[in-house]
C-alpha cells in the first residue's frame, strides 16, 4: 500500500548535487513526508522530513511542491558514502497517534568518481 | 547511532520454533513500532506500541505479536515460523505526539533465518 513512487535507480558524480524525485500525488493533509536511506541493509538512517514546507538540515534540503504531490531530496554534495537506496515514504495515521512509514521500493543512488 | 538498540543481530529458527526479539528504545521516546524487511523489498509495517498497548496494525496474522514494558523497551515475538518469515525485523522508535511530525529512528535490525 505504498503511496509515493520513486525511479528504480540514478547516478550522480560525485561532488554533485543528487536530486531524487517522488511522487506521492495521493496525499492527505495531516500526512507527512519522510526520507531515509539504507546501505547494505543495515537498518533505515533518517535523512529529513516535512510537511509542506521545504527544509534543510545538515544532510540534505526537502523540496515539497505547492500542491504536495511531490517532492525532491537534495544531497547538495554527493560523496560515494551517499551510495544507498533512498526511500521517499508517507506517514499514514491511523488515529491521531498511531501512524506507519509506508515504505515502496526505493531509489538505489549509485556516485561515482 | 540512533540510540535504539536491538538484539539478536542474527539468528536462526527452524521452521514451527517461536522467536522473541528485543528492542531498546531511544531515550524519551515511548512509542516503538517493528517492521519487516524481506531480502530486496523495503519495510513492511508490523504494530505500534505505545503505553505498552497496541495501537495499530498492519497486515499480518496473530502469530506475530509484541509486548511494551514500562521503560517503553519491547518485544516482537512470532509463532510456529515459516520459511517466508526470514527477513531482517526492524525496531522504530518516537516520541508521542498527536498528529506529530516527529522523528522515527531505526535500530540496525535482527536478521532472523527459518530453516
Amino acid at each position: 500500500d505504498a503511496k509515493t513512487t520513486q525511479p528504480p535507480s540514478m547516478d550522480c558524480a560525485e561532488g554533485r548535487a543528487a536530486n531524487l524525485p517522488c511522487n506521492h500525488s495521493t496525499i492527505s493533509g495531516n500526512e507527512y513526508v519522510y526520507w531515509y536511506r539504507q546501505i547494505h541493509s543495515q537498518g533505515p538512517q533518517y535523512i529529513i522530513h516535512g510537511l509542506k514546507n521545504n527544509e534543510t538540515n545538515e544532510m540534505a534540503s526537502l523540496i515539497i511542491t505547492e500542491d504536495r504531490k511531490s517532492s525532491t531530496l537534495i544531497l547538495p554534495h554527493a560523496t560515494l558514502r551517499d551510495t544507498a537506496v533512498y526511500y521517499c515514504i508517507v506517514r499514514v495515521f491511523f488515529t491521531g497517534t498511531a501512524s506507519k512509514l509506508t515504505f515502496g521500493t526505493g531509489t538505489r543512488l549509485q556516485v561515482t568518481l | 547511532e540512533t540510540g535504539v538498540t536491538q538484539s539478536p543481530t542474527h539468528l536462526i529458527k527452524t521452521r514451527g520454533q517461536q522467536v522473541t526479539l528485543r528492542c531498546s528504545s531511544q531515550s524519551g521516546h515511548n512509542t516503538v513500532s517493528w517492521y519487516q524487511q524481506a531480502l530486496g523489498q523495503g519495510p513492511q509495517f508490523i504494530f505500534q506500541y505505545y503505553r505498552e498497548e497496541e495501537n495499530g496494525r498492519g497486515n499480518f496474522p496473530p502469530r506475530f505479536s509484541g509486548l511494551q514494558f514500562p521503560n517503553y523497551s519491547s518485544e516482537l515475538n512470532v509463532n510456529a515460523l515459516e520459511l517466508d518469515d526470514s527477513a531482517l525485523y526492524l525496531c522504530a522508535s518516537s516520541s508521542w505526539g498527536y498528529y506529530s511530525g516527529n522523528t522515527i529512528y531505526f535500530g540496525e535490525g535482527s536478521w532472523l533465518t527459518v530453516v
